[in-house]
Parts: structure tokens; C-alpha cells; sequence
């Protein structure tokens, strides 16, 4: 079973399209969190929820937007899509949100979602 | 702020050692080790938590020094596999925004040739 499980995997889009991306895990989780890897590899943090509440919104654009309909699910909507958009975005998930446990979590990460916007 | 590593990059022949090092400039709460190969995603290797404790993971080892915010991944012996992206990750000490905030390094690419 994967733990950590986002779709799609690979996503061609126009400039201005509005797209989602959707996250899982069946981890039993409670903190969720999108990255975003650029082409130098770079990976960044968006965002960070922990039972469904927003926790950390780095300065993203409002363009991009975090929906948790529940704890293990974790969806990225990004409206009007712009070329400086292409990325991997890597969602992943942990314990208790790091940094709160003594002994410290590590995060899974899904695969990922090869997003190109042309 | 990102943790910065060095090197950027090392290549290495099997059987050699590396030292990849993860400096941060604020107080840490713990260090992350993660390696990355080309068209995957990151996956978790070892965890250290201030305390100045060093983890071992087979070949490979991290020791954290939470006097100087800095923490060095040490891979001996090395094998094909060990190829990849190595990055760090910080969690800063305090709340607030520091909660559940892993920032990564900008990575360190491994290549072991035969």
C-alpha cells in the first residue's frame, strides 16, 4: 500500500488553466504538506496543515489554494496557471507536525506531480 | 531561512567516504537527512534531535552539533545505490511559525561510479 499517494503524477497545462492536485496518505498522520521542487531542485515549503487546519502558508501566491476536506487528504488547487509554475510539488505527511515530539518525526513523501504549464 | 550544504557536489568511486555538511544560522530543534534519486521522491534517512547525538543508518551516519547548528552526513565504503541528492532539513527551535516547518537544504548531488 502507498503511504503517501498524489495524482496525477505528470500534468500539461495552458497557461491560465486552473488545476488541481490531489494528496492521501493512510498514514494516520495529522500534519499534511506541500513542497515545491524547482528545476535547480530547490525544495520549498507552501504549505502545512495539521488536522485540517492551515498551520504555515509561505508567501505563495493566492493563486494557489490548500483544501483539507479531512487529515489524510491534503488537495492543492492552483488557479490561473503561469509558467513560472512548473515544478514538482511533493506532498507529504508526518506525526504530529515535526518539532513536537521529543524523539521527532520523519515525513513521507508522495511521489510526486510533474506539473508543466505551457 | 534554508540550512546551506556543502558540497554542492562530490563524486566518488565505490568503496570511498564523503562527508556532506547542513549548516543552519538559527537554533535548531533537530537536523534531517533525506536522499533523493533522479524522478523520485525524497526518502527519509536518519533524524537527529539536539543533543549532539550521532545515528547510524548500515554505511552510513550523521552526527549533529547543536552548539554550531551544524550536522554532517558521513557515507563509507560507498555503493552504487548511494547515488542521489542528499538533502537536509531543519526544524528550528520555537513555536509559532517554527511549528511543523521542515526547511530543506539546496542539496548535495552524490555520484558513485564504479
Amino acid at each position: 500500500d502507498t503511504a503517501v499517494s498524489q495524482t496525477p503524477k505528470y500534468l500539461v497545462t495552458q497557461m491560465g488553466n486552473d488545476k488541481s492536485i490531489k494528496c492521501e496518505q493512510n498514514l494516520g498522520h495529522d500534519t499534511m504538506y506541500w513542497y515545491k521542487q524547482d528545476s535547480k531542485k530547490f525544495l520549498k515549503i507552501m504549505f502545512s496543515y495539521n488536522n485540517k487546519e492551515l498551520i504555515i502558508n509561505e508567501t505563495v501566491p493566492n493563486r494557489f489554494s490548500p483544501k483539507s476536506p479531512d487529515k489524510a487528504h491534503l488537495n492543492l488547487h492552483i488557479n490561473s496557471l503561469e509558467l513560472g509554475d512548473s515544478a514538482v510539488y511533493f506532498c507529504a505527511s508526518s506525526q504530529e507536525g515535526l518539532g513536537l515530539i521529543e524523539q521527532g518525526t520523519e515525513a513521507f513523501f508522495g511521489q510526486g506531480t510533474r506539473l508543466t504549464v505551457v | 531561512q534554508q540550512p546551506v550544504q556543502s558540497p554542492q557536489a562530490v563524486i566518488l568511486r565505490e568503496g570511498e567516504d564523503a562527508v556532506i555538511n547542513c549548516s543552519s544560522s538559527k537554533a535548531l530543534y533537530s537536523v534531517h537527512w533525506y536522499r533523493q534519486k533522479h524522478g523520485e521522491a525524497p526518502v527519509f534517512l536518519m533524524i537527529l534531535l539536539k543533543g549532539g547525538e550521532q545515528k547510524g543508518h548500515e554505511k552510513i551516519s550523521a552526527s549533529f552539533n547543536e552548539k554550531k547548528q551544524q550536522s554532517s552526513l558521513y557515507l563509507t565504503a560507498s555503493q552504487l545505490s548511494y547515488s542521489g541528492t542528499y538533502f537536509c532539513g531543519t526544524e528550528r527551535l520555537g513555536g509559532g511559525t517554527s511549528y511543523g516547518k521542515l526547511t530543506f537544504g539546496q542539496g548535495t548531488i552524490l555520484t558513485v561510479h564504479p
